[in-house]
């Protein structure tokens, strides 16, 4: 079973609306973390946003923000007001504890997201 | 914000060739990674390295990948003889703690060219 699954290949957004890229995990650890990885065409990797597994509150940074459902193991994320800069390829990923000492991330198969004017 | 570096930005060797990429990781981190991203694929985790030591490596780290810090600043990633599949970008990364909560920093990459 994939640990990080990422439905969404593409999507398009309309420049200034919001949108959701999906996120579901599997993981029979209780403590781990979820983040999210931009990469622009140039192919840097660039941090987002996290959420840990513990955390009550959903995470934001900006105008990312990360509609977590525990339960439901999805950690989708939410841009709103898209800008053009925003096309990119996105990528979850999560960090276990039960892996060793220095946790790697596993990464989905990610999304493109294009923005239109 | 501090940042991990990567040299060199690109390199283009023929198959059967050493190579060694070079990281500077953010100098108060202890735990350091290598990752590998087929073009056009998912970013795949390649080796841990903490304490001087492989932490976890997968599947794909085998006996023609090592990793080294020569000297306290420096990760290297070796491949001792190149194949054409180890065409790739290939990405260090640092934490300070090594925690599910601490945030990995990524390099810029290299992008490999095995011809």
């Amino acid at each position: 079973a994939q640990k990080i699954t990422q439905t969404q290949p593409g999507m398009f957004v309309q420049e200034k609306e919001a949108v959701t890229l999906d996120c579901t995990y599997d993981t029979s650890d209780p403590s781990y973390g979820l983040f999210w990885y931009k990469q622009p065409s140039s192919g840097e990797m660039i941090f987002l946003i996290y959420q840990g597994s513990y955390d009550q509150q959903n995470a934001t940074e900006g105008r990312y923000s990360l509609n977590f459902q525990k339960a439901r193991k999805s950690a989708n994320l939410v841009i709103s007001a898209s800008q053009l800069g925003d096309s990119a390829m996105y990528f979850c990923a999560m960090r276990e504890t039960n892996t060793g000492t220095a946790s790697k991330l596993t990464f989905g198969t990610g999304t493109r997201l294009q923005v239109t004017l | 914000e501090p940042e991990v570096t990567q040299t060199p930005s690109h390199q283009v060797t023929q198959m059967g060739q050493e190579v060694i990429l070079r990281c500077v990781p953010i100098s108060n981190h202890l735990y350091f990674y290598w990752y590998r991203q087929i073009l056009g694929q998912k970013v795949e985790f390649l080796v841990s390295f903490y304490n001087n030591e492989i932490s976890e490596k997968s599947e794909i780290f085998d006996d023609q990948f090592s990793v080294e810090r020569p000297d306290g600043s420096n990760f290297t990633l070796k491949i001792r003889s190149t194949k054409l599949e180890d065409s790739a970008m290939y990405f260090c990364a640092s934490t300070q703690d090594g925690s599910d909560r601490d945030r990995q920093f990524f390099g810029p990459g290299t992008r490999l060219t095995v011809l």
